[in-house]
């Protein structure tokens, strides 16, 4: 059975950053994409960015764009998300998901559906 | 960015009722639509993608249909175990916007 495993929580100080590790068993990895998404307490889910590991080149989303890393080791199969600077704002449950990739030569037809989810990073401000 | 707008951001029904919940984006996304479940605590998971394609394990009585803009998912008779908040996603262009969720309770 396909599982993502990430890291433990997280409590840091504002200013400071936090890197979350995401661990793949089962499936494939290098083929497909791997976002990171967030989750602020009671509200819905922000797409941070993600990354193909076959390519090992990541795509961002404007907002986080200078203050997030995403990278991958295919050799272990794991996935990373680096934020900096952070502020009590970016407190949230953090989550990886992969996604099954369409026919297509765009980037965002690696991100067609996310049927795998991560188990899900509790990252605390304060 | 395209913006997903979902509607009603929460809704109560009864058990057995038809559930329907909508998404707009804000251009035309054509089948680049896909719906999650989430139960509190939990990661979301996939009930359908590519707008009407039901996700290996998902009970029937999900189904999902739209239009390029306007989007449904539906419930046909509601059950204890689909009280949950439900988000669309749009993977048409990047970056991938979710709506803004609808909670489902029992009436």
């Amino acid at each position: 059975q396909d599982q993502l495993v990430q890291s433990g929580a997280e409590v840091k100080r504002p200013g400071s950053s936090v890197k979350v590790s995401c661990t793949a068993s089962g499936g494939p990895f290098s083929s497909s994409s791997i976002s990171w998404l967030r989750q602020a307490p009671g509200q819905g889910l922000e797409w941070m960015g993600g990354i193909i590991p076959f390519f090992g080149t990541a795509d961002y989303a404007q907002k986080f764009q200078g203050r997030v890393t995403i990278t991958a080791d295919k050799s272990t199969k794991t996935a990373y998300m680096e934020l900096s600077s952070l502020t009590s704002e970016d407190t949230a449950h953090y989550y990886c998901a992969r996604a099954q990739s369409r026919t297509g030569t765009n980037i965002v037809d690696y991100y067609y559906y996310m049927d795998v989810w991560g188990t899900g990073t509790t990252v605390i401000v304060s | 960015d395209i913006q997903m707008t979902q509607s009603p951001s929460s809704l109560s029904a009864s058990i057995g009722d038809r559930v329907t919940i909508t998404c707009r984006a804000s251009q035309g996304i054509p089948y680049h639509l896909n719906w999650y479940q989430q139960k509190p605590g939990k990661a979301p998971k996939l009930l359908i993608y590519s707008e009407s394609t039901l996700q290996n394990g998902v009970p029937s009585r999900f189904s999902g249909s739209g239009t390029a803009t306007d989007f449904t998912l539906t419930i046909s008779s509601l059950q204890p175990d689909d009280i949950a908040t439900y988000f669309c996603q749009q993977t048409y262009s990047l970056p991938l916007t979710f709506g803004g969720g609808t909670k489902v309770d029992i009436k």
